[in-house]
């Protein structure tokens, strides 16, 4: 069965570092790649995803994340972290054909930054 | 409204009970999906509805779970004989179509005591 895997459950990090979340899926086909931010007390939002094309995409607030396809990946980084970047952060992940809009979830990465 | 709509925002019930929630989609959004998100868990996938077709209910996880749209637009998910195990954040989200990106509403919150 499809699956995404967040290896980091929870970061801390002091402001200015750079950030890295990893997130990895199992998956061969096709498929649509979503990260997702929910702040304290919001809802989710999306931070940004590839569906096809250049392999690095930009999303909000500075965030980036590259899409490698022979490691099944599509980590989030962000070169300095703000204390405003505290949040939960979720992979996602879709099939990019047919007709099915399920998004599976990994299991998210609480992040915390210290100011 | 601009974004997706979700009531109530919190529930308490009683096990046993039955409970009903409600999802307000974006306007023009076809595609239609529940999750659910339990204390300390990722987003799990309860059902999915795209336009006319039949649902995807394959992420229901017992037959106390129900959810049905009405016109195309609203839907209702229904939880009946409530257990403490079900208590979670039920978030609800729509997206154009099942292509495009799927925007959440802020979730109903449900604790069955």
């Amino acid at each position: 069965a499809q699956s995404v895997s967040q290896h980091n459950h929870h970061v801390i990090l002091s402001e200015a570092a750079s950030l890295e979340l990893g997130c990895n899926y199992s998956y061969g086909g096709t498929v649509n790649l979503f990260w997702y931010v929910q702040y304290p007390g919001q809802h989710l939002q999306l931070l940004l995803k590839y569906f096809s094309g250049d392999p690095l995409v930009k999303g909000i607030k500075g965030f980036e994340a590259e899409f490698i396809k022979s490691k099944f990946s599509f980590n989030l980084r962000k070169p300095s972290v703000q204390w405003s970047d505290t949040a939960e952060y979720f992979c996602a992940v879709k099939h990019g054909s047919g007709n099915t809009g399920k998004l599976i979830f990994g299991q998210g990465t609480t992040l915390q930054v210290k100011p | 409204g601009a974004g997706v709509s979700q009531s109530p925002s919190n529930k308490v019930t009683e096990k046993g009970k039955d409970v009903e929630l409600r999802c307000d989609p974006i306007s023009g959004h076809t595609a239609l999906y529940w999750y659910r998100q339990s204390l300390g868990q990722g987003l799990e996938f309860l059902i999915y509805f795209q336009g006319n077709s039949a649902p995807d209910k394959s992420g229901l996880p017992s037959d106390r779970f129900s959810a049905e749209r009405t016109g195309g637009s609203v839907s209702t998910l229904t939880i009946q004989r409530t257990q403490q195990e079900d208590s979670a954040v039920y978030l609800c989200a729509s997206s154009f179509n099942s292509g495009n990106t799927i925007y959440f509403g802020e979730g109903s919150w449900l604790t069955v005591v």
